[in-house]
Parts: C-alpha cells; structure tokens; sequence
C-alpha cells in the first residue's frame, strides 16, 4: 500500500520552516526519507524504526508515530540546497521492500 | 567506492525492439533494487534481490520485463519487447541489509519511439 504524502508541493523563502507528513493505512515497521534534486537520482535523508523515535540531521529532523501509522519530516530555516522533491518511503515488516510515496515538491528562494 | 553504476544512462529505441539495462551494485551490498519513475507514477519498485536471488518481482510490469542478477556485482533488467509506456527513468539502487539505507545509481532514461 503506497503511503500518502502532504502536502504535494510547498513553496518558502530562505529561512522559513516547512513540515511534509507521510501516512499509511497499514502497520509500518520503518520509514525512510530521501530527497530528489531535478534530474539526479534519491538521496538517502533518515531511516525511523518503530518506536517512537526521532532523527535530526543538520536542520533536518523526522518523527515517527507507529500508533497512527505516520512520519512527518521538519524542515527548519530552510536553504536554497533544500529545494527538490522529498520521498517517504515505508516498509510493513523487516526484510519487506521500501513502498515510496508519490512525493511532495519544495521550491525555496532567496 | 564509485557508487552504483548504471549503463546506458541514455537510451532511445524504437518499438519492438528488446532493451537491456545494466546495474552494478556497491560491493559488499547483498540487496538490489530496480525502480521505474515516470510523472504519472512516481517511484516504482519493479524488483529485488538478496544474495542475487529475486525476492519479489509483483511490481514487474508484465511478462515483457525480466530482470537476472547472476552474481553479486551485475544485474541486468531486460524488456522485450519494448512499448513507448515503457518510456521512464529506471533507476537500480543496491543497500547493506533491509530496511537500511539505499544507493541509488544515477538512472537510465529510456525513450521508446
């Protein structure tokens, strides 16, 4: 079941805050996310594993709630580098393949 | 380590004829992904394999598509033959266990006139 994404596109000025939720309809075991950059491949962002827990990387910060079945990916002061389209991506069991999201579009400008 | 390579990063061909798309993984990695992304569908999990044994292939899209990995480092995913809704980037990415991070290859954009 492919997870759902919000909102589809987001669009800041440098130095705004944005938050993209992830959601699925089934029991999750992980979620993942990664960042698209216009014509190259994904690039791994974080992996949340059931329990709860959040991640941060720079001024990039997820969080998990395995009871509601979502992740919601917090960008803080954001940079021009952080424009592209991110991906969550989420698995039912260990050892299941990632079902990707159909992903949310952020644009930001100076 | 170079990353996952992918061949050809371009390809046009036209109907009917069989393509071949061809994936090395980063060594020491023992899972293998093929992904197709067009706009209309996003990322799409075709396929994978652990150890170089498919593990599920219920995204491949039809009998026109087969993938094969025959050892650890090279992986081939073949249409035959090819329709222009084939027309998609097709991404391989390869990881350390799963769930654990996947490295993408840069991709091979496929025209089907």
């Amino acid at each position: 079941q492919q997870p759902v994404q919000s909102p589809q596109a987001v669009i800041l000025r440098e130095g705004e805050d944005a938050v993209i939720n992830c959601s699925s309809s089934k029991a999750l075991y992980s979620v993942h996310w990664y960042r698209q950059k216009h014509g190259e491949a994904p690039v791994f962002l974080m992996i949340l594993l059931k329990g709860g827990e959040q991640k941060g990387h720079d001024k990039i910060s997820a969080s998990f709630n395995e009871k509601k079945q979502q992740s919601s990916l917090y960008l803080t002061a954001s940079q021009l580098s952080y424009s592209g389209t991110y991906f969550c991506g989420t698995t039912g069991e260990a050892g299941t393949a990632l079902i990707f999201g159909k992903g949310t579009t952020l644009s930001v400008s100076s | 380590d170079a990353g996952v390579i992918q061949s050809p990063r371009h390809e046009v061909t036209e109907m009917g004829q069989e393509v071949t798309l061809r994936c090395k993984p980063i060594s020491g990695h023992d899972y293998l992904f093929w992904y197709r992304q067009t706009m209309m569908r996003g990322l799409e999990l075709l396929i994978y394999f652990n150890n170089n044994v498919p593990i599920d292939d219920s995204g491949m899209p039809e009998d026109r598509f087969s993938a094969k990995m025959p050892n650890a480092s090279f992986s081939t995913l073949k249409i035959q033959p090819s329709e222009p809704r084939d027309s998609a980037v097709y991404f391989c990415a390869s990881s350390f266990g799963q769930p654990n991070e996947q490295f993408f290859g840069p991709g091979t954009r496929l025209t089907v006139l």
